[in-house]
Parts: C-alpha cells; structure tokens; sequence
C-alpha cells in the first residue's frame, strides 16, 4: 500500500460526458502528480501541483483540467470525453517539490469511454 | 527536448541470464533517472534511481549507469528471476526551477523464462 487513495477505481461513461478523479495523497507529501497510461503510450505526464499550486505542465488537453485543494487532495477533470480518453489515470504523490524523489502511486482509476 | 526514449519495447530471457534496458534522453539539464517497475495489474513502483553526479549505482542484482556526455542511461538486471517479468520505465527530470517533472519512457516488457 503506496499509501496514496484514488477513487473511483473504475469509471465507465459515454462520450462527451464529464467525469471528476479524486486523490488522496500520503499523508505529509505536498506534491502530487497525475499520469495518463494507455497500452501504447506508457506513462504520460499531465500535470504536477505543490502545495496547492500548478508546478508543471506536460501534455494536457484543454478538455482537462485539475487542483489541489487546500487539504491536498487532487481532482483531475476530463470533459467532452472521447474514447481516445479511456485509459488508466494515475495519481502519485512526493515529498519534493521538483520532479526529484520517489513518486508513490495510487493504484490508479481505470476509465473507459463508450 | 522532453523526449526520454526506451529501447527495447519487449525483451525475453531465460532464468539466470542477465537483462539490458536502455533510455536516452534529450533534455541536457536533466539531472535525475529513476527506474520504476511495474507488474500486471499494479501500480508503477521504484526499483532503483541515480542522480547525474553518479556514474553507476548498484542494489544486490539490479544496477544503473549513466552517460551524460552521451545522454544515455541503463538498467541491468543480474541473475533474472521469473519474478522480475514486469513492465519496466525509465523516467528522466525535465527542467529547472522547482518546476522540473517526470518524464517516462514508454516502457520495457520484460520476460524471464523458468
């Protein structure tokens, strides 16, 4: 157990529907991090916040879009699904600000567009 | 760049035998290369990191090094075990500033054969 909580676990949705992922960070770590991993494409990085603010930025869609609130957990929002969306979504947390350190991952939130 | 290359995609071995994954990165500031190992179904876990100022670091059968001048670093895994079949990333920071992220490549399946 990382230690690190996202919910649902498994989403199944049609497209252009809006779905909300929630993470819950370990307990201490400020920074969490959201990857997109599809079968061909690996591990992809959305989008980084420390402490409540956006940290880094990789290929997010504009359709997505995330926070950290003031507790620190994570919402990661998808809108105008399509099914190039479905994939398994990842939360991971650290103790770094910068992308140093061992990232803890969730156990990730299976998506699925139909 | 932000491009962090992973060969090979797929990599079979007989029990015993020794295993060579292989990331280059193109982002000359990066600085820090951790390795994450993944098994089905599970979520991505690190397995062993270096940092620039270090050629080489070694735990018990697993070890990486690191060219920066050619940009280049690998994972070998010693003495592989049916255990270790999992998928394998590599990942390198990108950036500077506290704003550096994670970048994986898009990984290495790995097989050992009994």
């Amino acid at each position: 157990d990382s230690g690190v909580t996202q919910t649902p676990k498994h989403l199944i949705t049609a497209t252009g529907q809006r779905v909300t992922l929630r993470c819950s960070p370990r307990s201490g770590d400020l920074s969490v991090y959201w990857y997109q991993q599809s079968l061909d494409q690996g591990l992809q990085f959305l989008i980084q916040y420390y402490n409540g603010e956006e940290r880094a930025k990789g290929n997010i869609l504009e359709r997505f879009s995330a926070q950290q609130f003031p507790d620190l957990h994570s919402e990661l929002n998808l809108s105008s699904l399509e099914l190039g969306d479905s994939a398994l979504y990842f939360c991971a947390s650290s103790a770094t600000r910068g992308g140093y350190g061992e990232l803890f991952f969730g156990e990730g939130s299976r998506l699925t567009v139909l | 760049g932000e491009n962090v290359e992973q060969h090979p995609s797929t990599l079979s071995v007989q029990e015993g035998d020794s295993a060579v994954i292989k990331c280059t990165y193109s982002d000359s500031a990066s600085n820090y290369f951790p390795w994450y190992k993944q098994e089905l179904g599970k979520r991505p876990q690190l397995i062993i990191d270096i940092r620039s100022n270090v050629g080489e670091k070694k735990d018990q059968r697993i070890a990486v090094t690191l060219n920066k001048t050619a940009k280049h670093f690998s994972l070998h895994i010693t003495e592989t075990q049916p255990e270790d079949s999992a998928v394998y990333f590599c990942a390198a920071s990108i950036g500077q500033g506290g704003s550096e992220k994670l970048v994986f490549g898009k990984g290495t399946k790995l097989t050992v054969n009994p």
